[in-house]
């Protein structure tokens, strides 16, 4: 079982649709990020909170708005998406970097189509 | 520009043999190095890490070695059972929080 639990498992979207993607965790991580991840390719960084601030934004379209509401949870607000949007997005959680190395771990994710 | 790559996209390997899964990097600043194993439908789960001060780590069945001189990290799996079959991930960090990941390598391992 994964430590990391994200709902929904699989969401099907139009472009003009609001929904948000959520992200659970109880290891007392207080870092927590999102990844996209496409076929047949790596995970992609998106965003990452550290201590529930956003510490990185890897330039991410502004259709895409993370939210961290408290040190457990992380959500993944999605508005106006394009069809290339289309892709497994990852959560996962860690302790800071710089605080003793620590693996991330991952949760399963959510498979997004957008139609 | 990919600063960790997997040039192995795929590796079959007999049960009950190694099987060896390659990893190279570019970024000398990076200080940990971690793999992950992915089946379909499940995120990535992790294996076994190491950190730059040393050059190996064992647990169980699988040691990850790491060659800083020549920024290369190599994960072996001895005895390769069928249940490893799914793809791997290699990945490295540096403080800052932020892990980059390989392009993966798809094992399968034939009974």
């Amino acid at each position: 079982d994964t430590e990391v639990t994200q709902t929904p498992k699989h969401l099907v979207m139009g472009m003009t649709n609001k929904k948000s993607l959520k992200c659970e965790q109880h290891m007392g991580h207080r870092a927590m990020y999102w990844y996209k991840q496409k076929a047949k390719k790596p995970p992609e960084l998106m965003f990452v909170y550290s201590y529930e601030k956003l510490s990185i934004n890897e330039s991410v379209p502004s259709r895409f708005s993370p939210e961290c509401p408290n040190s457990s949870l992380l959500n993944l607000h999605l508005h106006a998406l394009q069809p290339e949007d289309s892709a497994l997005y990852l959560c996962a959680s860690s302790t800071p970097t710089g605080e003793d190395s620590q693996p991330q771990h991952f949760g399963d994710g959510t498979r997004l189509s957008i139609l | 520009d990919q600063q960790v790559k997997q040039n192995s996209p795929s590796l079959s390997v007999q049960e009950g043999r190694i099987s060896i899964l390659n990893c190279d990097y570019t970024n000398s600043m990076f200080d940990y190095f971690l793999w992950y194993k992915k089946y379909p439908a499940e995120g990535p789960t992790f294996l076994i890490s190491i950190s730059s001060i040393k050059d190996k780590n064992e647990d169980g069945r699988f040691t990850v070695f790491l060659n800083k001189s020549a920024k290369h990290l190599s994960l072996h799996i001895v005895p390769s059972q069928p249940g490893d079959s799914a793809v791997y991930f290699c990945a490295a960090s540096n403080t800052g929080n932020q892990f980059y990941f390989g392009t993966g390598t798809s094992l399968t391992v034939i009974p």
